[in-house]
């Protein structure tokens, strides 16, 4: 088990531009989920995979935003045009058996800037 | 209305002492599952407790266990004997409903910051 891992760490971009992040779960998990962190509050949830199904998305996932997971695997999460208000810690988790009390693990995170 | 509210933004407590960090919850479902996670200054999100709505005794994992008094719908989490390590982020969080996308669906309080004083 090596964990949730989130690539970039950090990123800082200027207003307009488009972002992607990257999502590597735990291997035998199916379930594959993007939160959005921002300072002093809790996550948020945005989306849910199953497999490489998006079986639910957060009315907090605008147009601008979209998330692939292709092959069940590892999973996507694009802003495209970012806005200030997109500065946030964008956090994935995983879960694996399908019961009411299997824990989501969470990545590190990685740390927006939209300057 | 607040799904999750924890009331105490920052909480001190002296090593080797416990602590109670306080979570009410509101949800008009029957089947409900309420989470306890540790958020230190690193980022990480990190699991604590479980506890399901029709679960008779309070969850227990080591050093932490859950007060659970469903009626008055709150879901106090303790944690024995403190520790310096123990300095972080708490986050209450609650899944409602049962099945399908629930089980991964939180709803996440706004937290705790716990400080232990040697």
């Amino acid at each position: 088990d090596t964990g949730v891992s989130q690539d970039p760490r950090h990123k800082i971009t200027k207003r307009g531009q488009n972002v992607t992040f990257r999502c590597d779960p735990i291997s035998e998990h199916n379930r594959l989920y993007w939160y959005r962190q921002t300072l002093g509050q809790g996550p948020e949830f945005l989306t849910y995979f199953q497999n490489e199904a998006q079986l639910e998305k957060s009315r907090l996932l605008s147009d601008r935003f979209s998330a692939e997971r292709p092959k069940g695997s590892f999973s996507t999460l694009e802003i495209q045009r970012t806005e200030q208000g997109d500065s946030a810690m964008y956090l994935c988790a995983s879960s694996s058996a399908d019961r009411e009390g299997s824990p989501l693990h969470f990545g590190n995170g990685t740390r927006l800037t939209v300057t | 209305a607040q799904k999750i509210t924890q009331t105490q933004p920052g909480m001190f407590v002296q090593e080797k002492e416990a602590v109670t960090l306080d979570c009410t919850y509101d949800t008009s479902d029957q089947s409900y599952g309420l989470f306890w996670y540790k958020q230190p200054s690193s980022g990480e999100m990190i699991f604590l407790i479980y506890q399901g709505s029709y679960d008779e005794q309070n969850a227990t994992e080591g050093r932490y266990s859950l007060n659970f008094q469903k009626a008055r719908k709150s879901a106090n989490l303790v944690i024995s004997a403190s520790q310096l390590g123990d300095s972080a982020m708490y986050f209450c969080a609650m899944r409602e409903g049962a099945g399908g996308t629930s089980y991964g669906k939180l709803t996440f309080g706004q937290g705790t910051i716990l400080t232990v004083h040697p």
